[in-house]
């Protein structure tokens, strides 16, 4: 139990779909993350939110929305996705007491794994 | 954005001290070296992070050289449990830090 919640654990979603993972955090952490992990491939980061604010938004596809509305609570909003975005979506906090703060260790949840058929 | 060279396996056997080496040869002055252990379907989890010289802590041991070019991860006396994708990061903070192939260690009874 790292603290760190991802709901659903398992969706299933065909192309027209439009549904939303969730991240809960109840570390008093200031910063959220969101990685892709894709079947043999390094975690890639997508989206970091300091302080409820995006700061970082790696060339995602606008298909990929997310949504920080406080500073425990992160959604990663899905639509039209394609078969090659199913993949192991892992939520992530920190402390960040600044953009240079070295200190954030990550939390990760245990991810909500999506196939897109 | 600093990058890694780690092997992409290792093999080992119960008891034995495991070392793994990662290789950041443009390291920033303002980078941090950490490490992240990741199991299957599961989300990494930190395991030690260090600057130079050396660091340890209850699970690993981090060696960093003066060069700060390379650093070893050390895990002592490993066990099965121990079996995991070992991930090496460098950079100043966490926006910055980027996962790579990781090493995929095997630890065998």
């Amino acid at each position: 139990e790292t603290g760190v919640t991802q709901t659903p654990r398992h969706l299933v979603m065909g192309m027209t779909n439009k549904k939303s993972l969730k991240c809960e955090q109840h570390l008093g952490h200031n910063a959220m993350y969101w990685y892709k992990q894709s079947a043999k491939k390094p975690l890639e980061l997508m989206f970091v939110y300091n302080f409820k604010e995006q700061t970082e938004n790696n060339s995602v596809p606008s298909r990929f929305s997310p949504e920080c509305p406080n500073s425990s609570h992160l959604f990663l909003h899905l639509h039209t996705l394609q078969p090659e975005d199913s993949a192991l979506y892992l939520c992530a906090s920190s402390v960040m007491n600044d953009i240079w703060d070295h200190t954030g260790e990550l939390f990760f949840g245990e991810g909500s794994r999506l196939t897109v058929l | 954005l600093a990058k890694t060279t780690q092997p992409i396996s290792m093999d080992s056997y119960e008891g034995q001290e495991v070392n793994i080496t990662c290789s950041h040869n443009n390291i920033a002055t303002n980078d941090y070296i950490t490490w992240y252990q990741q199991f299957p379907s599961q989300g990494p989890r930190f395991i030690i992070q260090g600057y130079k010289t050396k660091v340890t802590n209850e699970v690993a041991s981090l060696f960093i050289p003066a060069d700060r070019k390379s650093s070893t991860l050390s895990l002592p006396r490993v066990s099965l449990s121990d079996t995991a994708v070992y991930y090496c990061l460098v950079g100043p903070n966490n926006n910055d830090m980027r996962f790579g192939a990781g090493t995929r260690l095997t630890v065998k009874p």
